[in-house]
């Protein structure tokens, strides 16, 4: 049964933060994705990665960096939180030209 | 910048008819085009695709159609149950392969 797994389904933090959020994947996938999600807006792409240590910015990018030391880890930063970012975040994982995307069960951050 | 789209934010459907949800597409070089069903605390889990060369696609209960000549993809599903209600979102794979979504129709059942 395949499987991506984020570490935590609720985190708080303080504005200000430092804030990683990680993402593992056991499918041996290229793909790999990170969304955020908002009530009305869908699904809004931060950060897209297509093998280890590439990384491509997508729609969103601004206020977050990504990590992709491991093939099967995926991981996003915020590298200072702020209100605005709380939201539900989404990581995926898919093969390189597959396409089907297998998401994990989703992040809701609270930043105050 | 070029986005998927959905005409209708909310469906509300009886239990046994069809249900059709419609999308509109605006990058014409996209290779794949996918239906996604997010149930209330779930990430989203794919349903079917189309590929661009194709118009119809079927599979359990669920037929996919592209018109690429109106840049507009439906997901139609039949005899509707409980179990279909839920957020559903179409995609998109350009050729950069950024997976890209629509904002999302919720679909209710009513019993």
């Amino acid at each position: 049964d395949v499987k991506v797994t984020q570490s935590s389904r609720y985190l708080v933090k303080r504005t200000g933060e430092k804030v990683f959020l990680e993402c593992v994947q056991d499918m041996d996938h290229e793909n790999m994705f990170w969304y955020r999600q908002d009530p009305g807006l869908g699904l809004r792409l931060i950060y897209f990665s297509y093998d280890v240590k590439m990384k491509e910015k997508g729609d969103i990018p601004e206020g977050y960096s990504v990590s992709r030391e491991k093939k099967e880890r995926f991981s996003l930063i915020l590298e200072s939180a702020s209100t605005n970012q709380t939201s539900m975040y989404l990581c995926a994982s898919s093969v390189i030209q597959g396409p089907e995307a297998f998401f994990g069960q989703g992040t809701r951050l609270t930043v105050v | 910048g070029e986005s998927v789209g959905l005409h209708l934010p909310t469906l509300s459907v009886q239990e046994g008819d069809n249900s059709i949800i419609n999308c509109a597409y605006s990058n014409s070089a996209s290779d794949y085009f996918i239906w996604y069903k997010q149930e209330s605390g779930k990430g989203p889990q794919f349903i079917i695709d189309i590929r661009s060369n194709m118009d119809k696609r079927q599979g359990q209960r669920v037929t996919v159609l592209l018109n690429k000549t109106v840049k507009h993809l439906s997901l139609q599903i039949a005899a509707t149950q409980p179990g279909d209600s839920a957020v559903y979102f179409c995609a998109e794979i350009p050729p950069d392969y950024k997976l890209s979504f629509g904002a999302g129709t919720t679909v209710t059942v009513r019993a």
